[in-house]
């Protein structure tokens, strides 16, 4: 069965400092994972998926299939990246295309 | 104009109520979604449809129910309201899947409170 576990419910650090929020799954397959931000009173939105391979707002994400985990980073965390952040993992090879959320990190960043 | 509109954005209803939250898109996507998001909890999906003839229901689909009356629009009912229904809840869209650019398009969310 798919399950996304996020670790940390909550995550402060200072304005400068490396972040790095904790992602690890549990899939027999080949998953496709993806980390979503929401800002305060804002909607939910895409931050990145693995399989781009990019990096947005200055966040990465690299899977490691050994261990299972998608942490997402970011070398200089600001004050602006204060959000709640939702790992998911969608299957592939499936149809259902369905969304596994974790149950989120509220990361802080103080001045 | 959002691509996936929430109506209302704030509800409160009394416990044993009917009570319908809409959502509409505009992204001609024929998947969309319905979550309920809890603090501590995440996100939990209620129901699922792939068209406007398929739904299913998700891991929280007690006390639901959903009609999608036209590719644009899936609405969410809860037939007798009771409190531990308070909650947050998102309608979502998505790209079939092997779509290149695949992910979820959210809505601004309903805050639905049953007092």
């Amino acid at each position: 069965a798919q399950r996304v576990t996020q670790p940390e419910k909550l995550l402060s650090v200072f304005k400068g400092a490396p972040v790095e929020l904790k992602c690890n799954y549990s899939y027999s397959g080949s998953p496709e994972l993806f980390w979503y931000v929401q800002y305060s009173r804002q909607r939910l939105q895409l931050l990145l998926r693995h399989i781009s391979r990019e990096s947005i707002k200055g966040f990465t994400a690299d899977l490691n299939k050994g261990e299972t985990s998608f942490h997402l980073k970011k070398p200089f965390a600001q004050e602006e990246d204060s959000a709640m952040y939702y790992c998911a993992l969608r299957g592939r090879g499936s149809t259902l295309g369905r969304l596994y959320f974790g149950r989120g990190t509220q990361l802080t960043v103080w001045p | 104009d959002a691509d996936v509109t929430q109506t209302p954005r704030n509800r409160i209803t009394k416990t044993g109520k009917r009570i319908m939250l809409e959502c509409s898109q505009t992204k001609g996507h024929d998947r969309m979604y319905w979550y309920r998001q809890d603090p501590g909890l995440g996100l939990r999906l209620i129901y699922y449809s792939f068209d406007v003839k398929d739904i299913n229901k998700g891991e929280i689909s007690d006390g639901y129910s959903v009609s999608r009356q036209a590719q644009a629009k899936f609405s969410l009912s809860l037939e007798s309201a009771i409190p531990n229904q308070t909650a947050l809840y998102f309608c979502a869209t998505s790209d079939p899947v092997g779509t290149a650019n695949y992910g979820y398009t959210f809505g601004s969310g309903t805050r639905l409170t049953v007092v």
